[in-house]
Parts: C-alpha cells; sequence; structure tokens
C-alpha cells in the first residue's frame, strides 16, 4: 500500500484559500487519491477523489501532477466551519470488493477569524 | 435517508468484560466495514462484511469479532476488554463496487476502565 506524508497542522484565516500537499511517492499506477475530512467526534466524511490532473466539486478542487507523486487539496475562501483534520488516501479501486480504506495521521488545519 | 447509525453512542466498561457496537448502514448499501480510532491517530481498519461474511480483515487479535445480518447491519463484539481498546469505533457503510465512496457513521465512544 502507498504510504501517504502529509503537514500535521496548518493555520490559515477566514476567507483565504486553503491548500494542504500530500506526499504519494510509491503510488501504483491503479492508485485514486482520496480525501476525507474529519470533525471531532464525527466519522470521516468523503470531500473528493481523483486520479491525474485536476478535480473540481462543490467543495474543494485536487491537482494532481502528471508523475502523481503528490497531490494538493485545495479548499476555496474557508470559514470557521472547515476546522479539522483532512486526511488524504491512496489505493486501488475494485469492481469486486468494497476498498480498504488506510488512514495516516492526517492534517489538523485550523482556520482562525 | 438516516444514513449510517451507530449505536451506542457512548459506553463505559471494565476491563476483562465483553461488548457489542452496533451499526446499521446507509439504505442500499451492502457492505460494513469497521474502523478503530485511537485519540489523535487516524481511524484504523478492524474488518469487513459482505453477504454476511468478513471479506477482509486489518491486523486486529482474534478477541475483535463481527457478524453482518441479512438486512446488511453489523456488530463489532470485542471480547477480554484491554485499557488500549478505549477508542472512537467507526463503521463504514458502502457498495462491494470498491469504486463507490463510504460513508461514515459518527462512532462509538469506547472507554474501558
Amino acid at each position: 500500500l502507498a504510504k501517504t506524508t502529509q503537514p500535521i497542522s496548518m493555520d490559515s484565516y477566514e476567507g483565504q484559500e486553503v491548500n494542504i500537499t500530500c506526499s504519494h511517492n510509491n503510488i501504483a499506477t491503479n492508485d485514486y487519491i482520496t480525501w476525507y475530512q474529519q470533525f471531532p467526534s464525527q466519522g470521516p466524511r468523503f470531500i473528493i477523489q481523483g486520479y491525474k490532473t485536476k478535480v473540481t466539486n462543490e467543495v474543494a478542487s485536487l491537482f494532481i501532477p502528471a508523475d502523481r507523486k503528490s497531490s494538493t487539496l485545495s479548499l476555496p475562501r474557508v470559514s470557521l466551519s472547515d476546522t479539522a483534520v483532512y486526511y488524504c488516501l491512496v489505493g486501488a479501486l475494485s469492481s469486486g470488493s468494497a476498498r480498504q480504506l488506510t488512514f495516516g495521521s492526517g492534517t489538523q488545519l485550523t482556520v482562525l477569524p | 435517508d438516516a444514513g449510517v447509525t451507530q449505536s451506542p453512542t457512548h459506553l463505559i466498561k471494565t476491563r476483562g468484560q465483553q461488548v457489542t457496537l452496533r451499526c446499521s448502514p446507509k439504505s442500499g448499501h451492502d457492505t460494513v466495514s469497521w474502523y478503530q480510532q485511537a485519540l489523535g491517530q487516524g481511524p484504523q481498519f478492524i474488518f469487513q462484511y459482505y453477504e454476511e461474511e468478513e471479506r477482509q480483515r486489518g491486523n486486529f487479535p482474534d478477541r475483535f469479532s463481527g457478524h453482518q445480518f441479512p438486512n446488511y447491519s453489523s456488530e463489532l463484539n470485542v471480547n477480554a476488554l484491554l485499557l488500549g481498546d478505549s477508542a472512537l469505533y467507526l463503521c463504514a457503510s458502502s457498495l462491494v463496487r470498491g469504486d463507490t465512496e463510504a460513508f461514515f457513521g459518527q462512532g462509538t465512544r469506547l472507554t474501558v476502565v
């Protein structure tokens, strides 16, 4: 399984764009990159997933360079409610079995007023 | 749609006791996975159930066992509780197709004293 490395913590101010980078040097050809968000005493929540280039949804954007050895989660104009732990996961998607998710320690994002 | 529901929300047990945690998956989902999350760490995969059978298992001892019922709900059982079993236990539901998003419940906070 590809190991991921991300910053332990980040601080930002309300209204700013936040970029959290994840390193996954040993990513395999079949691996996808997935980001989850977790608030205290709640289960993780899926944010975004991608394989290459750029993916955007109503919550975030995910940038993946051509070599796929890293990825960047971009949160536009964060608010206090975006304070949470963000996890970067790497793994293959299989049509025959549900995915076993491998979480690292995540990045604690704190948004300040 | 109620999403993934877990019960109880909090539980206190004594060392050596046994505990059963319950999970009802999101409507339409057929696969349930269980995760253990110690304080300050990311969730760790325990096992996964599909068609009432354990399909995948993480690095957890046999004291951890589970069950899935015909209605797709699931139980996690832990025997001979240790202080180190104190954690947030998360249930995630998904489809057996590995390319679908996993939805997590709010978890059960287990404290072993």
